[in-house]
């Protein structure tokens, strides 16, 4: 089972609508979780962190996170052209910060 | 502002000559990465450090190994460049792991094209 998985992509939806990314982890020792964009060609940056049960809003973005599910997500409502991205799923397991694979994400006017 | 630095953007190497890519950051962190990033394979990690002198491997170290001398900085050395690992590698540094508000800071990324 890998560390950290992402729903496949990629993932198009309308501007305006809400986009919902997925990523699940395996070690239930895990205590911080981050979403990261990474434009293409570029190197990530980051968006929203959360380490507590529940939800974290910040402007048009909320992440979900379940630690008893294990299961944490990034909601972006409003999506709009400049979020086309691709969309890194970040744990912090001990001592080694592991990705997900990505989840790319398209935007359409 | 934070930074973290990687000296080469963009390098051409002869398959079997040895490499050297430096990451640099002024933040005083302790723990720093590197990753290689391919399409479709996403982040992943090669070695990383948590201390002046240590390192530890991360999932794919296999063909690479690592220094670090300084605090501030961590290279990551290719010993006999070949073309698999034709890629762009991405460092990173935080103050910690593991606990609250520890911001993961990455450098813009070295394109390494082994011919």
């Amino acid at each position: 089972q890998k560390e950290v998985e992402q729903n496949s992509g990629p993932l198009s939806v309308p501007e305006g609508a809400i986009a919902s990314l997925n990523c699940t982890y395996s070690d239930r020792g895990s205590q911080s979780f981050f979403w990261y964009r990474q434009y293409s060609g570029k190197s990530p940056e980051l968006i929203m962190s959360i380490y507590s049960n529940g939800d974290k809003e910040d402007g048009r973005f909320t992440a979900q996170l379940n630690k008893a599910s294990q299961y944490v997500s990034l909601l972006i409502r409003d999506s709009q052209p400049s979020d086309s991205a691709t969309y890194l799923c970040a744990v912090i397991p001990s001592s080694r910060l592991t990705f997900g694979e990505g989840t790319q994400l398209t935007v359409n006017p | 502002d934070v930074k973290v630095t990687q000296s080469s953007r963009y390098l051409v190497k002869r398959t079997g000559e040895k490499v050297f890519l430096e990451c640099v950051q002024d933040m005083d962190h302790e723990n720093m990465f590197w990753y290689r990033q391919d399409p479709g394979l996403g982040l992943r990690l090669i070695y990383f450090s948590y201390d002046v002198k240590m390192k530890e491997k991360g999932d794919i170290p296999e063909g690479y190994s690592v220094s670090r001398e300084k605090k501030e900085r961590f290279s990551l050395i290719l010993e006999s460049a070949s073309t698999n690992q034709t890629s762009m590698y991405l460092c990173a540094s935080t103050f910690g792991v593991g606990g609250y508000g520890n911001t993961i800071y990455f450098g813009e990324g070295s394109w390494l094209t082994v011919v």
